[in-house]
């Protein structure tokens, strides 16, 4: 089973100021199997970014993911009220498909 | 647009079967060609996947789970399901049913979410 780590585990920043989460796979995924969720309280995880870099439908131009092999980043170029959130990365390259244990990002 | 609605009982004794539905609206099962999902989350934690079905029926389990777990789908109610047997109180968490962002691949990330149901394992 490969296991994703996320770093850092809170990451407390102010609105405007620019996140870099980090999630690191115990062994090689290909990029095109790499997606990031993001989940607000009480709500179910929404795609931000699949294959690596490919941001989903609807999903503004300041969420940005890259990467490959064991390490891949999602970017929040300058953060809006809306993106204190907690952030998830998965894996579904093998089976199990697998999920980070997420990044909350709060208001500082 | 696509909705997924999960259903069942929120409460389950221990080493007993928990059962869940998962009813899609608007839009079809049987006339698409989309994998569907289960996921869950532990209250506080991370997400793990349960596993899932293809619309002709072929299942795919995490082989963690995979002795305790059946997902099946019912095309003429377009609705699909999960039991897991011999529940545990580690069982407790808040079930998702979601389908991926594509047709035809198994491998996809989830796109469409259910909005979760709660299910508690307790005597």
């Amino acid at each position: 089973e490969i296991v994703l780590t996320q770093s850092p585990g809170t990451l407390s920043l102010s609105p405007g100021e620019r996140a870099t989460l980090s999630c690191r796979a115990s062994q090689s995924v290909s990029s095109s199997y790499l997606a990031w969720y993001q989940q607000n309280p009480g709500q179910a995880p929404r795609l931000l970014i699949y294959a690596t870099s490919t941001r989903a439908t609807g999903i503004p131009d300041r969420f940005s993911g890259s990467g490959s092999g064991t390490d891949f980043t999602l970017t929040i170029s300058r953060l809006e009220p809306e993106d204190f959130a907690v952030y998830f990365c998965q894996q579904f390259g093998n089976s199990p498909w697998t999920f980070g244990q997420g990044t909350k990002v709060e208001i500082k | 647009q696509l909705q997924l609605q999960e259903s069942g009982p929120g409460l389950v004794k221990p080493s007993e079967t928990l059962s869940l539905t998962c009813t899609v609206s608007g839009g079809s099962i049987s006339s698409s060609n989309y994998y569907w999902g289960w996921i869950r989350q532990p209250p506080g934690k991370g997400l793990e996947w349960i596993g899932s079905i293809s619309y002709s029926g072929s299942t795919y389990y995490n082989p963690s789970l995979k002795s305790r777990v059946t997902i099946s789908v019912d095309t003429s109610k377009n609705q699909f399901s999960l039991k897991l047997s011999s529940v545990i109180a580690a069982d407790t968490a808040l079930y998702y049913c979601a389908r991926p962002l594509r047709e035809w691949l198994l491998k996809d990330a989830f796109d469409i979410w259910g909005q979760g149901t709660m299910v508690t394992v307790s005597s």
